[in-house]
């Protein structure tokens, strides 16, 4: 049973536009949403994080809002460049469970279009 | 320098055989990942190794061991290797009690 979704295996933005990547959950527990960054032939890269006490964390052009009542959760870049066309994946995690135990969705390939 | 490696970084075998993937992070983290990430593209979690301590063991056959001779180092031992453990393994590793890991570039393995 997955836990994290990624329901869009792909999309497409211009140069310069905001891409915006989607991510839900299942489990209440978590407590702690992970985005990382792969490009192809490497290992994923951290990105940004944000805990469940706040709804929004900010770093440079990567913007994650947290909506924790909709179980929901999205990479914001802005602007996009084509650098950052890769695979995006979302990832979870709940104290209880213990913290080092990462839930993935199946990644979103972002194309930023020059 | 490279924080977390894998080698090899391709391994081709024929089913039945034994292998061994090398992991080695030099961020001075506690714990120690293995994930697959299979054809779907869908990355598990494996194994996790705290202080030489297993922490989590998902449901993933007995052919798979985790073998750490120190905390730097987490290797993954396959016995007698099957056509469905081809796949993308990749070692991770993060500070004790920190949710953030950091990923190898990953091990292809295809098995014949």
């Amino acid at each position: 049973d997955q836990q994290v979704k990624q329901n869009s295996p792909s999309l497409s933005v211009q140069e310069g536009r905001i891409s915006i990547l989607n991510c839900d959950y299942t489990n209440s527990m978590f407590d702690y949403f992970l985005w990382y960054k792969k490009y192809p032939a490497e290992g994923p890269t951290f990105l940004i994080s944000i805990s469940s006490i706040k709804d929004k964390n900010e770093d440079g052009r990567f913007t994650v809002f947290l909506n924790k009542s909709a179980k929901h959760l999205s990479l914001h870049i802005v602007p996009s460049q084509p650098g950052d066309s890769a695979v995006y994946f979302c990832a979870a995690s709940a104290r209880e469970t213990g913290a080092n135990n990462l839930f993935f969705g199946t990644g979103t390939r972002l194309t930023v279009i020059p | 320098d490279t924080a977390v490696s894998q080698t090899p970084k391709y391994l081709v075998t024929q089913m039945g055989n034994d292998k061994s993937i090398k992991c080695e992070q030099n961020l001075g983290h506690d714990t120690m990942y293995w994930y697959k990430q299979d054809s779907k593209k869908f990355l598990k979690i494996m194994f996790s190794y705290n202080n030489k301590e297993l922490i989590i063991n998902e449901t993933v056959p007995n052919r798979f061991s985790p073998k750490s001779p120190d905390k730097a180092h987490l290797n993954l031992h396959i016995n007698s290797l099957e056509l469905g453990d081809s796949a993308v393994y990749f070692c991770a590793s993060s500070q004790d009690q920190s949710y953030t890991q950091y990923f190898g570039p990953g091990t292809r393995l295809t098995v014949l």
